[in-house]
């Protein structure tokens, strides 16, 4: 139990549905991370939240939207998905976002998600 | 080629057994993770260094920032150290993870 939990753990969906991913942590950090990883690939970064604000965007499609209401929690909105965004997705959060300040990532379970 | 290099890719061993796994970057780093992810996804922070080496248990890292090179060391292993390990470095505030290491150890 890392303090970085994600719903739900896995999802199916259609290209032509709207769904939305969830990441909360219970550690008091500030930064948070949505990473993507795909089969035989390094994990890639996808956004960075500092303080509710978004600090990166990892050249993402639009068809993904994140959204950080407060510094606990992050989500990830889904629309007119592709069946290559089949991935794993893992939320991460950190003290703040760099390592000069940050200091170590902690990543939830991640969301399995299919794209049918 | 990615900047971050793990060797090897598939690793089994039997129970017991000395386990090494390396790790080589190309980029300027100003700290190394090694991260372990189960199967279902998971991933837990073992180490994060940027000199030297640490000791966690039967875990131990170590970095040697002049040749960009980590090993991560896992001593008497056990079937429940079955997991894929990571390594990641900072690069300008961003961490760059390796393609990981997938580990299989047999009783």
């Amino acid at each position: 139990e890392t303090g970085v939990t994600q719903t739900p753990r896995h999802l199916v969906m259609g290209m032509t549905n709207k769904k939305s991913l969830k990441c909360e942590q219970h550690l008091g950090h500030n930064a948070m991370y949505w990473y993507k990883q795909s089969a035989k690939k390094p994990l890639e970064l996808m956004f960075v939240y500092n303080f509710k604000e978004q600090t990166e965007n990892n050249s993402v499609p639009s068809r993904f939207s994140p959204e950080c209401p407060n510094s606990s929690h992050l989500f990830l909105h889904l629309h007119t998905l592709q069946p290559e965004d089949s991935a794993l997705y893992l939320c991460a959060s950190s003290r703040a976002a760099g390592v000069g300040t940050g200091g170590s990532q902690y990543f939830g379970p991640g969301t399995r998600l299919l794209v049918l | 080629k990615n900047e971050v290099e793990q060797s090897p890719q598939n690793l089994t061993a039997q129970e017991g057994e000395f386990i090494t796994i390396n790790c080589s970057y190309s980029v300027g780093i100003s700290a190394l993770h090694w991260l372990q992810q189960h199967p279902g996804g998971g991933i837990v922070s073992l180490f994060m260094l940027s000199s030297g080496k640490k000791k966690h248990g039967r875990l131990i890292a170590t970095i040697n920032i002049q040749e960009k090179h980590s090993s991560l060391h896992i001593t008497a292993s056990h079937p429940r150290d079955s997991a894929v390990y990571i390594c990641a470095v900072y690069n300008t505030d961003k961490l760059i993870f390796g393609t990981g290491t997938r580990l299989q150890v047999f009783p």
